[in-house]
């Protein structure tokens, strides 16, 4: 069985400009959540979602907003890039987002 | 508020030299308490769960422990290839995951 698939896989970015990431979860997984994960750092939660619906969001701006469709995959946007945003992006997923996490490869996002 | 502490930061072992990683932890409500295995630059590999005060869990070199406090895992006789971070994670009433910032461990031939 495929396990969770991010794309890109590398990004380079200017400050002021806009980013999408993308997250499939793996196969009958209906949560989503995002994580920023900067170097020598554990994951910090950005967003859950659950059935094409926001559950949590965590302590980041509101240049950072995600989505989940139909088909439980969902997409990252950051808006206003600033060079603190560069960080590895991660997508999980869940059966119900309460118990264990499956994570993707992640995104490396750079903003020169 | 929820957090997650690990200790120590770093960790270096001679093959065959056991030891532990700790994790301590402070959540409204705890739902579970999970093990993950990170290599440089890739996501997150899952390890274990850990729900209440006296699970255990094994796999292969390694066996992940709870008390209602923190959470232990053990490494037996670790070999070079269970070099990586380790990070714990920790979910609450509140559903979100509170990671930790992981230990480095380095396994030495």
């Amino acid at each position: 069985d495929a396990g969770v698939t991010q794309s890109p896989t590398h990004l380079i970015k200017t400050r002021g400009q806009h980013v999408t990431l993308r997250c499939s979860p793996i196969s009958g997984h209906k949560s989503v959540s995002w994580y920023q994960q900067v170097l020598g750092q554990g994951p910090q939660f950005i967003f859950q979602y659950y059935e094409k619906e926001e559950r949590g969001r965590g302590n980041f701006p509101d240049r950072f907003s995600a989505r989940q469709f139909p088909n439980y995959s969902s997409e990252l946007n950051v808006n206003a890039l600033l060079l603190g945003d560069s960080a590895l992006y991660l997508c999980a997923s869940s059966w119900t987002g309460y118990n264990e996490q499956f994570f993707g490869p992640g995104t490396r996002l750079t903003v020169l | 508020e929820d957090q997650v502490t690990q200790s120590p930061e770093a960790l270096r072992l001679q093959e065959g030299e056991s030891s532990s990683l700790n994790c301590s932890y402070t959540v409204s409500g705890l739902r579970g308490l999970f093990w993950y295995r990170q290599d440089p630059g890739k996501g997150p590999e899952f390890l274990f769960t850990l729900y209440s005060a006296g699970e255990e869990k094994e796999k292969e070199r390694l066996k992940a422990t709870l008390t209602k406090k923190e959470s232990f895992l053990h490494i037996t006789a670790p070999k070079p290839e269970d070099s990586a971070t380790y990070l714990c994670a920790v979910v609450g009433t509140g559903n979100q995951f509170y990671f930790g910032t992981g230990t480095s461990l380095t396994v030495i031939p």
